[in-house]
C-alpha cells in the first residue's frame, strides 16, 4: 500500500505561536488531501479537504483562518495553526488520496501540545 | 448528519477467543462502510469494507457484514491473535458508489483491543 508520513510527530510550542504540520505521500501522488482531528477517547472530526493547487474547503465550525492549510504540489500538504492556544492541543491526522489508489491512506499523526 | 456509534471499549480478551465489535450507523442514502485499524505508532490502515446491503467484507480473518435493515457493520473474527491488538475504527463514506473511501469519511470513536497471550 502507499505510504503517508507527517512530521513532526510531537510538537510542543507556547501560547501565541505558530505551528506548522507538513503530510507528504511518499510514493503517489495525493490529488486529495484530508486532515483530521482527534480527542482523546473520542473519533477522528474531519477539518478540511484540499485539492491540489485549490483552497481547502473547510468543515462546518472550523476557523479557517486558524488552520491553515496549503496543498501546492502532489505529494505535500501543511496544516499551520496559528497563534496557537491550548484548546488546540490535540492529535492530527492527515490522509491522501491519489488518482491511481481508490483509497484514503493515513499518516501516523502529530501530538500538539500547547503551553 | 451521518454519524457512526461502537460499541465502548477497552476490549480485552485472551488469544483464540471470539472478537465481536459492534457498530452502527445513520445516514441518508445509501453510504460504504469501513473498518479501519490502527496499530501503536502507526497510521490508520483500511482493514475492510462494504459498498452495498448483504455485502461481507472479509481480511486477516476479519469479517463484517452490511446489515442495512438494522443499519450495522458488526465486525468479528473467530479467533483472536495478541498481535490484533490495536485500536479499531467503524467508518462510513457518504459516496457510496465504487467502494472507495474517497468522500468524506464519518469516523465511530473507535475501540481498543488488548489481546492477552
Amino acid at each position: 500500500g502507499a505510504v503517508v508520513s507527517q512530521h513532526p510527530s510531537r510538537v510542543i510550542c507556547k501560547s501565541g505561536t505558530s505551528v506548522k504540520i507538513e503530510c507528504r505521500s511518499l510514493d503517489f501522488q495525493a490529488t486529495t488531501m484530508f486532515w483530521y482531528r482527534q480527542f482523546p477517547k473520542q473519533s477522528l472530526m474531519l477539518m478540511a479537504t484540499s485539492n491540489e493547487g485549490s483552497k481547502a474547503t473547510y468543515e462546518q465550525g472550523v476557523e479557517k483562518d486558524k488552520f491553515l492549510i496549503n496543498h501546492a504540489s502532489l505529494t505535500l500538504s501543511t496544516l499551520t495553526v496559528t497563534s496557537a492556544h491550548p484548546e488546540d492541543s490535540s492529535f492530527y491526522i492527515c490522509s491522501a488520496r491519489g488518482t491511481i489508489y481508490n483509497e484514503q491512506f493515513f499518516g501516523p499523526g502529530t501530538r500538539l501540545t500547547v503551553l | 448528519g451521518d454519524s457512526v456509534t461502537q460499541m465502548e471499549g477497552p476490549v480485552t480478551l485472551s488469544e483464540e477467543a471470539f472478537l465481536t465489535i459492534n457498530c452502527t450507523y445513520t445516514a441518508t442514502g445509501y453510504p460504504s462502510l469501513f473498518w479501519y485499524v490502527q496499530y501503536p505508532g502507526e497510521g490508520l490502515q483500511l482493514l475492510l469494507k462494504a459498498t452495498k446491503a448483504d455485502d461481507k467484507g472479509s481480511n486477516k480473518g476479519f469479517e463484517a457484514t452490511y446489515r442495512k435493515e438494522t443499519t450495522s457493520f458488526h465486525l468479528e473474527k473467530g479467533s483472536v491473535q495478541v498481535s490484533d491488538s490495536a485500536v479499531y475504527f467503524c467508518a462510513l463514506s457518504d459516496q457510496g458508489a465504487g467502494g472507495t473511501s474517497y468522500g468524506k469519511l464519518t469516523f465511530g470513536q473507535g475501540t481498543i483491543l488488548t489481546v492477552h497471550p
